[in-house]
């Protein structure tokens, strides 16, 4: 059965710091991997996603991801955090069955100190 | 800008009711998608429907139902709610193939 896993419930940066959300999925096959972001009180919010090809993936907001097959890691970075960022980030995986359903992590929520 | 559209951000209802909530989106996509949101459990799939009156159950629908008579509208309804259903409930649409979920802003649900 396909899982994913979100290490670390909560992570608290200094502005200005690098980041790395660390997610780890269990699928059968090359999976179809996506990072939402979600701020409070709102929906998700599509960061990036990794379908095939380069396994660097360039998203939204200055947000990149690394596709690691031989770890099963799909790893969320930035280089330089802003305050702005602070909110919850959910790794997701999804089915290549054809119903496209797609099985969520349990996130992990950033602080980020001014 | 493509929309999901969910038309309550809060909701407060009494133990036993029946409640309807309404997802509508204007990007023709043919799949939809109601999770629920807990704190420590992430998102957990109730229902999804992949056409017009086609509906499939997701992980947890025991106590939920759906409706889907248009393709732009995907209904949840709690047939009797009870209070372990408060909870954030998030509806999602995507086109068929893998190019991500649009999520609406979500309905906070309180059972009391």
């Amino acid at each position: 059965a396909q899982s994913v896993t979100q290490p670390d419930i909560h992570i608290t940066v200094s502005e200005g710091a690098s980041l790395e959300l660390r997610c780890n999925y269990s699928y059968g096959a090359t999976p179809y991997l996506f990072w939402y972001v979600q701020s409070p009180g709102q929906g998700l919010q599509l960061l990036l996603k990794y379908f095939s090809g380069d396994t660097l993936v360039q998203g939204i907001k200055g947000f990149e991801a690394e596709f690691k097959r031989s770890q099963s890691s799909f790893n969320l970075r930035k280089p330089s955090v802003h305050w702005s960022d602070a909110a919850e980030y959910f790794c997701a995986v999804a089915s290549t069955s054809g119903t496209y359903k797609y099985i969520f992590g349990t996130g992990t929520r950033l602080k980020v100190l001014a | 800008d493509v929309k999901v559209t969910q038309s309550s951000r809060y909701l407060v209802k009494r133990t036993g009711e029946k409640v309807f909530l309404e997802c509508v989106q204007d990007m023709d996509h043919e799949n939809m998608f109601w999770y629920r949101q807990d704190p420590g459990l992430g998102l957990r799939l109730i229902y999804f429907s992949y056409d017009v009156k086609m509906k499939e159950k997701g992980d947890i629908p025991e106590g939920y139902s759906v409706s889907r008579e248009k393709k732009e509208r995907f209904s949840l309804i709690l047939e009797s709610a009870s209070t372990n259903q408060t909870s954030m409930y998030l509806c999602a649409s995507s086109a068929t193939g893998i190019y991500g979920y649009t999520f609406g802003s979500g309905t906070r649900l309180t059972v009391v």
